[in-house]
């Protein structure tokens, strides 16, 4: 199994306080993605990074920032939680995505705004 | 609007059963990839296809990728109880980043 450690596994907080995410990879790879996963909307992309400082917003970033200072730490932030995100959140790693090459996930990130 | 549509999103049936999960789209994909998930954990890659027209066989499981690679079918013959889990494909536009599908929930009942 990829080395890719997500942390915390379960957050309960409250809304508008703010929340991190931590994503740590032993493998050294390049690319890493932060998404969200919710019920009939499959894995949705928040950000992602293709280098040390170097990230991109996806399809539903707002709301969420990201530090990427190390190659092996990808932090997601909730600036100020709100109850829509509320979910479940996977990292993502890969060395590359030309010619197939597969993201390797996480265990995911269980996150409840109420 | 969903990029990639996935077809249908639930399914049971029983064990020793043929299935076929469709995921479909109108953008052309550079490749597309299936994925499969288990309860508390991150999904896992199955197969990639990259050219247009090809078939892939994982034991039990046979992929296809459409001739104007615009979508893709997952077979599984003879359908077992480990079978069961949440069915993604996820489609490479070429921009380092993939589209996924909302994802097939498939239950195999001994």
């Amino acid at each position: 199994d990829a080395g890719i450690t997500q942390s915390p596994r379960h957050k309960v907080t409250e809304t508008g306080t703010p929340v991190t995410l931590r994503c740590h990879q032993t493998e050294n790879h390049r690319y890493m993605y932060w998404y969200r996963q919710d019920p009939g909307h499959g894995l949705r992309l928040i950000h992602y990074s293709y280098g040390v400082k170097d990230t991109d917003k996806g399809e539903v970033s707002d709301g969420y920032s990201v530090s990427r200072s190390k190659t092996e730490d990808f932090l997601l932030t909730l600036e100020s939680a709100t109850s829509s995100q509320t979910s479940v959140y996977f990292c993502a790693i890969s060395e590359s995505v030309r010619g197939g090459q597969p993201q390797h996930f996480g265990d995911g990130t269980r996150l409840s705004i109420l | 609007t969903q990029l990639l549509e996935q077809s249908p999103q639930f399914l049971s049936i029983q064990e020793g059963e043929n299935l076929t999960v469709y995921c479909n789209s109108s953008s052309v994909f550079s490749s597309l990839q299936w994925y499969r998930q288990e309860p508390g954990e991150g999904p896992v890659l199955l197969v990639t296809v990259v050219t247009g027209g090809e078939v892939k066989k994982l034991k039990r499981l046979t992929f296809q990728f459409g001739d104007a690679r615009k979508d893709s079918s997952l077979h599984i013959t003879a359908a077992q109880p480990g079978d069961t889990g949440l069915y993604l494909c996820a489609g490479d536009q070429g921009a380092q980043k993939l589209v996924f599908g909302q994802g097939t929930r498939l239950t195999i009942n001994p």
